[in-house]
């Protein structure tokens, strides 16, 4: 069965303090792994999309890689802005659309 | 503005009521998922349509219906046979393919009197 776990579930920083957010995935066929960034009681908001292992993307003081087994989101000289939570998805062999999704960090950055 | 818009924001659903949760958007995008996320879970798909005047069910599809009219539109029924609807119900759509990026909606909480 296609699983995307996330570790850890919380995550407290000081402004500044640089960290990564893992997201582990079985997922048969990957065909991208996607991160999103959620504020409370809002959508998800699209950050990055990686189709292939060695494959990084950056934003900001956001950077995600990927290889064959996880994704790290890294997260350079964090700003309070950056509080909010992390999701990550997988999406699978099939024609269905379908994104698997793991249950998010929540990360709190404090000033 | 392009994109994709849920309401109402709140919603509650009586005893044996059926609620529908409207999902429009204006990105021309042919695919249209619905979510429910609940606190301390991913979201877990309901229903996708790929296309106008098809859908087919994801994980957890019992106790909801929905409907592909139009491109642009994709309600959600939370019907009276959904013992526990409360949780927040995300729209999103996408271009459809390979690249499948999806985007969301601002999303709707529903809560039961």
């Amino acid at each position: 069965e296609d699983q995307v776990t996330q570790s850890p579930e919380a995550l407290r920083l000081q402004e500044g303090e640089s960290s990564s957010l893992n997201c582990s995935y079985t997922v048969s066929g990957l065909r991208g792994l996607f991160w999103y960034r959620q504020d409370p009681g809002k959508g998800p908001e699209f950050l990055f999309t990686l189709y292939s292992a060695g494959e990084e993307k950056e934003k900001e003081r956001l950077k995600a890689t990927l290889t064959k087994k996880e994704s790290f989101l890294h997260i350079t000289a964090p700003k309070p802005e950056d509080s909010a939570t992390y999701l990550c998805a997988g999406h699978g062999s099939g024609n269905t659309g379908k994104l698997i999704f793991g249950q998010g960090t929540t990360l709190q950055v404090k000033p | 503005d392009g994109g994709i818009t849920q309401s109402p924001k709140y919603l509650f659903r009586k005893e044996g009521q059926n609620v529908t949760l409207s999902c429009e958007q204006n990105l021309n995008h042919d695919a249209m998922y619905w979510y429910r996320q609940d606190p301390g879970q991913g979201l877990r798909l309901i229903y996708y349509s790929q296309i106008v005047n098809d859908f087919q069910k994801g994980d957890i599809a019992e106790g909801y219906s929905v409907s592909r009219e139009k491109k642009e539109s994709f309600p959600l029924t939370v019907t009276s046979a959904q013992k526990n609807p409360t949780a927040f119900y995300l729209c999103a759509s996408s271009v459809g393919g390979n690249k499948n990026i999806q985007y969301f909606g601002a999303g709707t909480r529903l809560s039961v009197l």
